[in-house]
């Protein structure tokens, strides 16, 4: 919604640059990983997914990194866009947990022209 | 497209009135969630429910309930409406015969209590 934004996080790009925003996740059970976009007004939309038993998976101008290590989830964006400007949510699943998706606070990503 | 619908964007009510709010689905899903989203918490589960008739309590189903009895319609109750539950309120389907764990959103209801 409109007001998601205004305590979170934000990172600030130009037009064109590349964006890294990062995610701590909690549980080391967790198999599954999902990046939600969620544009001013909108429910969250799927952006990527990951499995546990990947490094990196790639999309259309997006990346995603999972350290098991260090329980750090990274998404990438290449030449970002302004209509990339939204909040962004990582989430983790588990196996036997009820297809539950837990969220993280989330990102607020400004493109600046 | 999987499209999930939910009955008003904006509602506003008073302190103590009952509440409902509707979701539905067209994609024949078997899960359905309700969150709430509030500045800076992200999405916390309020409930869930894996088949028609069927529900669990979320991370925060205190002054909740919920109703299914078609599986394309999800129904969150509010039995006594508080200024706290004043809230940006999502729903969200998936289907047990996908592989992976994506929830389809939809675009939110957001609720003020006063």
């Amino acid at each position: 919604g409109e007001s998601v934004g205004l305590h979170l996080p934000t990172l600030s790009v130009q037009e064109g640059d590349n964006s890294i925003i990062n995610c701590a996740y909690s549980n080391s059970a967790s198999d599954y990983f999902i990046w939600y976009k969620q544009e001013s007004g909108k429910g969250p939309q799927f952006i990527i997914d990951i499995r546990s038993n990947m490094d990196k998976r790639q999309g259309q101008r997006v990346t995603v990194l999972l350290n098991k290590t260090v329980k750090h989830l990274s998404l990438q964006i290449a030449a970002t866009q302004p209509g990339d400007s939204a909040v962004y949510f990582c989430a983790e699943a588990f196996s036997g947990g009820y297809n539950k998706l837990i969220f993280g606070a989330g990102t607020r990503l400004a493109v600046h022209p | 497209d999987v499209k999930v619908t939910q009955s008003s964007r904006y509602l506003v009510k008073r302190t103590g009135e009952k509440v409902f709010l509707e979701c539905v689905q067209d994609m024949d899903h078997e899960n359905m969630f309700w969150y709430r989203q509030d500045p800076g918490l992200g999405l916390r589960l309020i409930y869930f429910s894996y088949d028609v008739k069927m529900k669990e309590k979320g991370d925060i189903p205190e002054g909740y309930s919920v109703s299914r009895e078609k599986k394309e319609r999800f129904s969150l109750i509010l039995e006594s409406a508080s200024t706290n539950q004043t809230s940006m309120y999502l729903c969200a389907s998936r289907s047990t015969r996908s592989s992976i764990y994506e929830q389809y959103f939809g675009p939110g209801t957001r609720l003020t209590v006063t």
